[in-house]
């Protein structure tokens, strides 16, 4: 099984909202990232989590906080977001060790900031 | 500065016949190769990948072929079908403790019955 879930499919926020998403995995990955993809770009890296702890934040804003309660699970917590902030969010996990490095995304969730 | 690139925005093929992605990319530091398939409003599926230490790797109708010395990569669909009408993105990693992906820009590829 390599599948990648999360939650909510779809979220509209206006800029004073918070609002969290929600990843979770099953295949005994310890690491866990969240990425951000707008139209007809390649996915951005926004976070790394290796062994539950935070090992990459690339530079972004403070008003997205990540949290990764446990080796299964990360969440995304979203606060005064700018509408510029409008994209498909996308949580992958990988391992990190063996022969293999493909890391498994989830199928995403979009955000529109209103 | 791109460290994975993907030159070709779209890619058009008939069906049956083969399809070629190439992507270059900068980094010799990479050790890690990867392909994914992507439809609109959904996350990247993993296709294939391959290990610097190689210079194919197969998986049924995909082939993925690596070019050290070019910093060149390659995936081949025989037969192609309709239903891989996507965007493909290559990807790269120098593996570690992070496993952090470099994503390249993406090729449409528009395969025709």
């Amino acid at each position: 099984d390599t599948e990648v879930t999360q939650t909510p499919k779809h979220l509209v926020m206006g800029m004073t909202n918070k609002k969290s998403l929600k990843c979770e995995q099953h295949m005994g990955h310890r690491a866990m990232y969240w990425y951000k993809q707008k139209a007809k770009k390649p996915p951005e890296l926004m976070f790394v989590y290796s062994y539950e702890k935070l090992s990459i934040n690339e530079s972004v804003p403070s008003r997205f906080s990540p949290e990764c309660p446990n080796s299964s699970l990360l969440n995304l917590h979203l606060h005064a977001l700018q509408p510029e902030d409008s994209a498909l969010y996308l949580c992958a996990s990988s391992q990190l060790w063996g022969d293999s490095y493909e890391q498994y995304f989830g199928p995403g969730t979009r955000l529109t900031v209103t | 500065d791109q460290q994975v690139k993907q030159n070709s925005p779209s890619l058009s093929v008939q069906e049956g016949r083969i399809s070629i992605l190439n992507c270059d990319y900068t980094n010799s530091m990479f050790d890690y190769f990867l392909w994914y398939k992507k439809y609109p409003a959904e996350g990247p599926t993993f296709l294939i990948s391959i290990s610097s230490i190689k210079d194919k790797n197969e998986d049924g109708r995909f082939t993925v072929f690596l070019n050290k010395s070019a910093k060149h990569l390659s995936l081949h669909i025989v037969p192609s079908q309709p239903g891989d009408s996507a965007v493909y993105f290559c990807a790269a990693s120098e593996g570690g403790a992070t496993n952090k992906l470099i994503f390249g820009t993406g090729t449409l590829l528009a395969v025709q019955p």
